[in-house]
């Protein structure tokens, strides 16, 4: 199976802030990766795929980047309701699998 | 809009089958690939499979020999079953679709049905 290892596993950011989650897969999945939000007591949102395609109707301050083994999710001005866990996950090969998770706060 | 419902006993006994239904409205079970996962604190998020006509498709190894997948295209249902349930198999189960955007991402989730393995 492949690995997929998310850092850091929390980030506490200020509202307007730039954060950057990174996700790193154990072998090379090329540009098959994506990353959903999740928030409490609801199911993953997805947000980006391949890599770097943003998901229709998510807003274009969230931005993915990467290829091979190194990703990441950039959320470009910190917004309130972007307090969520995020994951990434890797479509290459079977089992998918994804990330341990990235929990954002809002200070 | 696409929408998924998950529907099945919340409280399933150690040893037995675990049963699972997802219900799909506002696209044909045809039209797509639809799937089932898991989410538990220990584990986070894990893929179970791939729902085909003819059944499981693409199971994850951990589960495949406990997995049975089938698809009722009348129904515009899919369903999950897991035998020799233990204490482990407790989670939120998910079904969802996977995105015509590309390959192997899910762009519709249905809203999620914990199931709790207890004596």
């Amino acid at each position: 199976d492949i690995q997929m290892t998310q850092s850091p596993s929390s980030v506490s950011a200020s509202v307007g802030d730039r954060v950057t989650i990174t996700c790193r897969a154990s072998q090379g999945i090329n540009r098959w990766l994506a990353w959903y939000q999740q928030k409490p007591g609801r199911a993953p949102n997805l947000l980006i795929y391949a890599a770097s395609s943003l998901q229709s109707g998510v807003p274009s301050r969230f931005s993915g980047s990467g290829f091979g083994t190194d990703f990441a999710l950039t959320i470009s001005s910190l917004q309130p309701e972007d307090s969520a866990t995020y994951y990434c996950q890797q479509a290459e090969s079977f089992p998918i699998t994804f990330g341990q998770g990235t929990r954002l706060e809002i200070k | 809009q696409v929408q998924l419902q998950e529907s099945g006993p919340g409280l399933v006994k150690p040893s037995e089958t675990l049963s699972l239904t997802c219900t799909v409205s506002g696209a044909s079970i045809t039209s797509s690939s639809w799937s089932w996962f898991r989410q538990s604190p220990g584990k986070g998020l894990e893929w179970i499979d791939y729902a085909g006509y003819s059944g499981s498709t693409s199971p994850n190894p951990s589960l495949k020999s406990r997995l049975s997948i089938s698809v009722d295209t009348s129904k515009n249902q899919f369903s999950l079953m897991l035998n020799s349930v233990t204490a482990a198999d407790t989670a939120v189960y998910y079904c969802a679709r996977r995105c015509p955007c590309d390959r192997g991402f899910f762009d519709y989730w249905g809203q999620g049905a914990l199931v709790t393995v207890s004596s």
